[in-house]
């Protein structure tokens, strides 16, 4: 069965360090990864997604991500937090053959200290 | 304004009394679906809908219902609540698919089941 983890249920970091949320996942094909932040209050935003090619992606508000096969690891990244990311930040696997299943890993609550 | 709505925001009820949550989008978009949000369990996928008159159980269906009669809609409907479905609930849609396309979430709809 597919299934995405997130080690870290809480991490707390200082503005101005460097960032890095964990994600592994379980799926026998190649995965269709995506991270996904909620701020207080908010619903689901997209940060970033991988689905083929390059195995470092790109996202909004300046935070990447690696795919690493061998790991089974899509780890988020990002090399100085702001205080407004503070938010919980969720990992996700698309799986099936339909490709409409979705399945979140149960997120990583990230506070920012000033 | 491209937006997903929920009706109602906030709605508490008690055991057994029928409820819809409606779900609105106004982006032609279709693929919609429906998730749950518990603390500590992240979102759970509950149906999803690839186009109009196309549904598919996601992780957690048991308890409800979806129809997708008309493209912009997609209601869940809780036929017997039961105090086990209290949680957040989200609706989502993209314009095909959730891989290739940025799926938008609705605001959220708050379910207390007493």
């Amino acid at each position: 069965a597919q299934s995405v983890t997130q080690p870290d249920i809480h991490i707390t970091v200082s503005e101005g360090a460097s960032l890095e949320l964990r994600c592994n996942y379980s799926y026998g094909a190649t995965p269709y990864l995506f991270w996904y932040v909620q701020s207080p209050g908010q619903g689901l935003q997209l940060l970033l997604k991988y689905f083929s090619g390059d195995t470092l992606v790109q996202g909004i508000k300046g935070f990447e991500a690696e795919f690493k096969r061998s790991q089974s690891s899509f780890n988020l990244r990002k090399p100085s937090v702001h205080w407004s990311d503070a938010a919980e930040y969720f990992c996700a696997v698309v799986a099936g053959s339909t490709l409409g299943r979705l399945y979140f890993g149960r997120g990583t609550q990230l506070t920012v200290w000033p | 304004e491209a937006q997903v709505t929920q009706n109602p925001r906030y709605l508490i009820t008690v055991t057994g009394k029928k409820l819809t949550v409606t779900c609105s989008q106004n982006m032609n978009h279709e693929y919609m679906s429906w998730y749950r949000q518990d603390p500590g369990l992240g979102l759970r996928q509950i149906y999803y809908s690839m186009n109009v008159e196309v549904t598919d159980k996601g992780d957690v269906p048991e308890g409800y219902k979806v129809s997708r009669k008309e493209k912009r809609n997609f209601p869940l409907i809780l036929e017997s609540p039961s105090p086990n479905q209290t949680s957040l609930y989200f609706c989502a849609s993209s314009l095909q698919g959730i891989v290739s396309y940025e799926q938008y979430f609705g605001p959220g709809t708050r379910l207390t089941v007493t």
